[in-house]
């Protein structure tokens, strides 16, 4: 079955500690994104890669690192400079991201929640 | 997204139709596009509009774009318990801006 997938489904992260978001697509998509939805505030995008080796950052990327070393992967790591990391991440991918009908598939979405 | 906006909430009986508003302001948007998603879900595509089309029809939902006014709707007939959902409007430039999401609560 082809999608993206998204591991964990719930995350709990410790005061001053760093942790890792996975998402995996085999849809073969050069793009992917990651998001961070909170209540009442839609989606917002943190970081974006149109192709491996490369990033960029979203609206809201302080706080927050990528990696893109292969195609099928692009890792989010929040880490303790982001002090406000409790909500729900989502990843997607797309063919391109040089505008047009750049259709984004979802995954499942991470809950991450602070001790 | 600051660039598109929507209402947040919308209650509905079920078998009425539902409709959804939505307002972007980038004029330069070539896809505008309608996603649901479901509790504790991700976002799953409805259907998307091309700029230069005013209404695209299908099977339950009927999407109306007004360029001039910047307004999109996604209306929703019959509406069944299992459209409880949000749903999100998006603009596309090359990146996705999405609104805020509209709750749908649909009562029996």
């Amino acid at each position: 079955d082809g999608g993206i997938t998204q591991s964990p489904k719930y995350l709990f992260r410790k005061e001053g500690q760093n942790v890792t978001l996975s998402c995996e697509q085999n849809l073969n998509h050069d793009a992917m994104y990651w998001y961070r939805q909170d209540p009442g505030q839609g989606l917002r995008l943190i970081y974006y890669s149109q192709i491996v080796n490369d990033f960029q950052k979203g609206d809201i990327a302080e706080g927050y690192s990528v990696s893109r070393e292969k195609k099928e992967s692009f890792p989010l790591t929040v880490t303790s400079a982001q002090k406000n990391p409790t909500a729900f991440y989502l990843c997607a991918s797309s063919m391109t991201s040089r505008g047009g009908l750049e259709t984004q598939y979802f995954g499942p979405g991470t809950r991450l929640l602070v001790l | 997204g600051e660039d598109v906006e929507q209402s947040l909430f919308l209650s509905v009986r079920e078998g009425d139709s539902s409709v959804i508003n939505c307002t972007y302001t980038d004029s330069s948007s070539t896809y505008l596009y309608w996603y649901k998603q479901e509790p504790g879900a991700g976002l799953q595509l409805l259907t998307y509009i091309f700029s230069n089309m005013d209404m695209k029809q299908d099977q339950r939902l009927t999407v109306l774009l007004n360029k001039k006014d910047k307004h999109l709707s996604l209306r929703i007939a019959d509406t069944q318990t299992g459209d409880s959902a949000i749903y999100f409007c998006a603009e596309s430039d090359y990146k996705l801006s999405f609104g805020a999401g509209t709750t749908v609560t649909v009562r029996a």
